[in-house]
Formats: C-alpha cells, structure tokens, sequence
C-alpha cells in the first residue's frame, strides 16, 4: 500500500524559505509515470495545488506561486521536496503531499496523501 | 487562474439526493472534461472521490456520481448518508498543466 509522509519545520519565519519533504513508501517514485504533487490548505479555507514533479524532474507549478516554489525529487531516497521562498503569513498551511489516479498527467486527480503538515509562518 | 465557484453550503436529509455545483470558466472546466471531486473531513486528507467528469477511482461508492454541462460541472450524492457530512472540492484542469480547486462546499445532513 502506498504511502506519503511529510516532514520538516512547523513553524518558519516570515521572509525565510519553507522547506518540506515527501517521503514515499510502497513503491518507487522512479520509474512510475507519475506527477508527485504538493497542495496547501491555510487553516478553514480550501484547497490550493503548488506543483508538481515527474520522476524525470519535470516542473509545473501553480502560476500564482511560480515565482517561490521550487519542486525537486531525489529518486535515491524516494522522496521529493518543496521549496518556498520570501513566506509571509498568507503562507501557513497545511501542506499535504500527494499522488495522482493517473499516470503521466498533471490532471489534478489525486488519489493518494500524505497526512499533511501544519506550517506556521510567524515570529 | 481563478478558483472554481461552489455554493458555500449544501444540505440534505437522509435518503435525499443531492447536487453540488461547480462552475468555472471556457478556460477550464468549459473546455477539458477533467473535473475531480474530493470529499474532506475535518482534520482529514482529501479524499478523491470522482476523476475526468464521471470516473470512480476504486473503492469508491456509485452513490457518489458527477456530470458536466457547459462550464459547469456537478456532484450528485444519492442516498445520503450521515458520514457524508463533510467538505467538497472539485477541481478541474486550466490546461498548461496547470489545475484549479473549486472553493469548497459543506455538505450538512440534517
């Protein structure tokens, strides 16, 4: 059975760099042909996607982001990560990572997540 | 992008049947018939619920269907359930592989 974990700090500084990591267990992100995701939730509102990565490290992120995320993988530890950059406090979330129904899509179809990590932007 | 438009709140008895909309643009939902619904329950990870419109992942009940109509697409819960009480999120495809969620919508059984 599939299975995400996210991990990393639970509270950041504004202006500082968000720093998370997904880690996958129950099968290899390479050479599946899929689009590891990564989504947000700010605390009572809905759901926004970030990005996604294809095992190859092909990128495609959310427009309105796009200028602060950075998606890599690391097929070595299958696990892939999430950058951002310049947080302001519009940026505490939970951030879940997930894997999409289908393969070789970014279709927004995503069947399997992580528990998802709250991430507090404040000083 | 724009986030997708759902009605804030549905509510429904059980037994009942009812629909939640969705409806975004010609840019997205009007264009792609690759709409996803998700069920959420608080303190709980999204659950997908129907994929490309109409699709049931596996595992997931035939109550739960979804349908599309100009830029418009919709979930229909049949039979409802009182587990069913929970948030809904559609998204849908804005091409350049690129997607948008929709809002979300609470769904209470009375």
């Amino acid at each position: 059975q599939l299975q995400l974990q996210e991990s990393g700090p639970g509270l950041v500084k504004p202006s500082e760099t968000l720093s998370l990591t997904c880690t996958v267990s129950g099968d290899s992100i390479s050479p599946t042909k899929f689009y590891w995701g990564w989504i947000r939730q700010p605390p009572g509102k809905g759901l926004e996607w970030i990005g996604s990565i294809y095992y190859s490290g092909i990128t495609y992120y959310n427009p309105s982001l796009k200028s602060r995320v950075t998606i890599s993988v690391d097929t070595s530890k299958n696990q892939f990560s999430l950058r951002l950059t310049s947080v302001i406090a519009a940026d505490t979330a939970v951030y879940y990572c997930a894997r999409p129904h289908s393969p070789s899509r970014v279709y927004g179809d995503f069947f399997y997540w992580g528990q998802g990590i709250l991430v507090t932007v404040s000083s | 992008q724009s986030a997708l438009t759902q009605p804030a709140s549905v509510s429904g008895s059980p037994g009942q049947s009812i629909t939640i909309s969705c409806t975004g643009t010609s840019s997205d939902v009007g264009t792609f018939n690759i709409v996803s619904w998700y069920q959420q329950h608080p303190g709980k990870a999204p659950k997908l619920l129907i994929y490309e419109v109409t699709k049931w992942p596996s595992g997931i009940s035939n109550r739960f269907s979804g349908s599309k109509s100009g830029n418009t697409a919709s979930l229909t819960i049949s039979g409802l359930q009182s587990e069913d009480e929970a948030d809904y999120y559609c998204c849908s495809y804005a091409g350049s592989n690129t997607f948008v969620f929709g809002g979300g919508t609470k769904l209470t059984v009375l």
